[in-house]
């Protein structure tokens, strides 16, 4: 039972180009979350799935686009990679209600120069 | 718009003592309260939670205090000990909506041996 994992644990992109972060998690979990952690900002979301083939935006969305695969796996994809989007991103999961607790991945440690 | 607010971004403690973090919020819809803590280069892990129709929950060397008419809650541990010493992060949700959580910036708790 591995959790959440995360795939690339490090990335370092140019301005421009475009890549995919992976998620998957074996618990069953109905929804799935991505984050991004900045120095002084805490953790932010920046879109969730409720259910498989379901995506909503979180409070930060813009330059990003998410798939849900199926229950397993939510990817996360920059279509053109920015300065400004230098940070390390989280995955996370939760079962449904009515526990509330998430499940985090190792994160992906993004540089974007 | 900040609506769950840790303003102390660190905090040293002696080995032993009392660590106590501090957590606001402001929306008045949140009724859910989660800490979870966090290594380097890992992903944070939950640590304890709590309801707003209580106020106090034990785990341990863990308790959560609630103060609703504050929009207020905090974090003991006792005793602290070294592998206490991480980033702790405090989160909030709302009954009414989605799984969403919001969370604080965080506080950097270190114990001194």
């Amino acid at each position: 039972n591995a959790g959440v994992t995360q795939t690339p644990k490090f990335q370092v992109l140019k301005t421009g180009q475009s890549m995919t972060l992976q998620c998957a998690q074996d618990m069953n979990h109905n929804s799935m979350y991505w984050y991004r952690q900045d120095p002084g900002m805490g953790l932010r979301l920046i879109y969730y799935s409720a259910s498989e083939g379901t995506t909503d935006k979180g409070e930060v969305p813009n330059g990003y686009n998410v798939s849900r695969l199926n229950k397993r796996e939510f990817s996360l994809r920059l279509e053109s990679a920015a300065p400004s989007q230098t940070s390390v991103y989280f995955c996370a999961s939760t079962p449904t209600r009515p526990a509330y607790e998430q499940y985090f991945g190792p994160g992906t440690r993004l540089t974007v120069t | 718009d900040q609506q769950v607010k840790q303003n102390s971004p660190s905090l040293s403690v002696q080995e032993g003592r009392i660590s106590i973090l501090n957590c606001d919020y402001t929306n008045s819809m949140f009724d859910y309260f989660l800490w979870y803590k966090k290594y380097p280069a890992e992903g944070p892990t939950f640590l304890i939670s709590i309801s707003s129709i209580k106020d106090k929950n034990e785990d341990g060397r863990f308790t959560v205090f609630l103060n609703k008419s504050a929009k207020h809650l905090s974090l003991h541990i006792v005793p602290s000990q070294p592998g206490d010493s991480a980033v702790y992060f405090c989160a909030a949700k709302s009954s009414f909506g989605n799984e969403k959580l919001t969370f604080g910036t965080g506080t950097r708790l270190t114990i001194i041996p």
